[in-house]
């Protein structure tokens, strides 16, 4: 099976600055998906990262908070912007459409953030 | 829309003790089914998927079947081991759609020695 890989695995920011999460994949995959975590939470979905055009955000999510890219068939950045307290929480990207199984999504390792 | 629902936790038990983990669904069409597994400051593993009705997903000595009658996948092992403590979350996706699950709220699970 392909290899999700995350940068930076954890972080603690200050109030106010941005951070970018990086997340790569092993092999070409149709959709990329972010995914947040809060504490003893379930999952929320961000957005869908798409290939060559803006991303798709959820209801209660805005690209200038949560600015994404994907320039390619194996990568994205999710920008985490005037981080507050509350955006504290594990930040998971996922990929379907590995091995042309298009059901199933399989989950990076997650950046876990810490906003002071 | 579509929804999971899972038992509560957390779910204690002894080494080598049985587990069931409730799942029921709401879902329009025929979805497809997972388990998925966190274990403690990691991300999500699938576990096992199911994708028509009477399927039994089955991995790492876990399994579930998709029972449509009753909108169930309930998750079952036969022995724990301290190992399996972890968060678990059922999911599904649904068909004729982009696929992005929805899951469940997790249910925790310690196993003492």
């Amino acid at each position: 099976s392909a290899v999700i890989s995350q940068k930076p695995s954890r972080d603690i920011c200050q109030r106010g600055t941005s951070l970018t999460i990086q997340c790569q994949v092993d092999s070409q995959v149709t959709m990329m998906f972010w995914y947040r975590q809060q504490p003893g939470q379930s999952l929320t979905l961000i957005a869908t990262a798409n290939q060559g055009s803006e991303a798709t955000y959820e209801s209660g999510f805005v690209i200038d908070k949560f600015p994404i890219s994907r320039p390619n068939l194996t990568f994205s950045t999710l920008t985490v912007s005037n981080m507050s307290p509350e955006d504290s929480s594990i930040y998971l990207c996922s990929v379907d459409g590995l091995a042309g199984v298009t059901d199933t999504q399989y989950f990076g390792p997650g950046t876990r953030l810490t906003v002071l | 829309g579509n929804s999971v629902t899972q038992m509560e936790g957390p779910v204690t038990l002894s080494e080598e003790a049985f587990l069931t983990i409730n799942c029921t669904y709401t879902a329009t069409g025929y979805p497809s089914l997972f388990w998925y597994v966190q274990y403690p400051g990691e991300g999500l593993q699938l576990l096992l998927k199911a994708t028509k009705a009477d399927d039994k997903g089955s991995n790492k000595g876990f399994e579930a079947t998709y029972r449509k009658e009753t909108t169930s996948f309930h998750l079952e092992k036969g022995s724990v081991q301290v190992s399996d403590s972890a968060v678990y979350f059922c999911a599904l996706s649904a068909s004729g759609g982009s696929y992005i699950p929805t899951f469940g709220r997790g249910t925790s699970l310690i196993v003492h020695p």
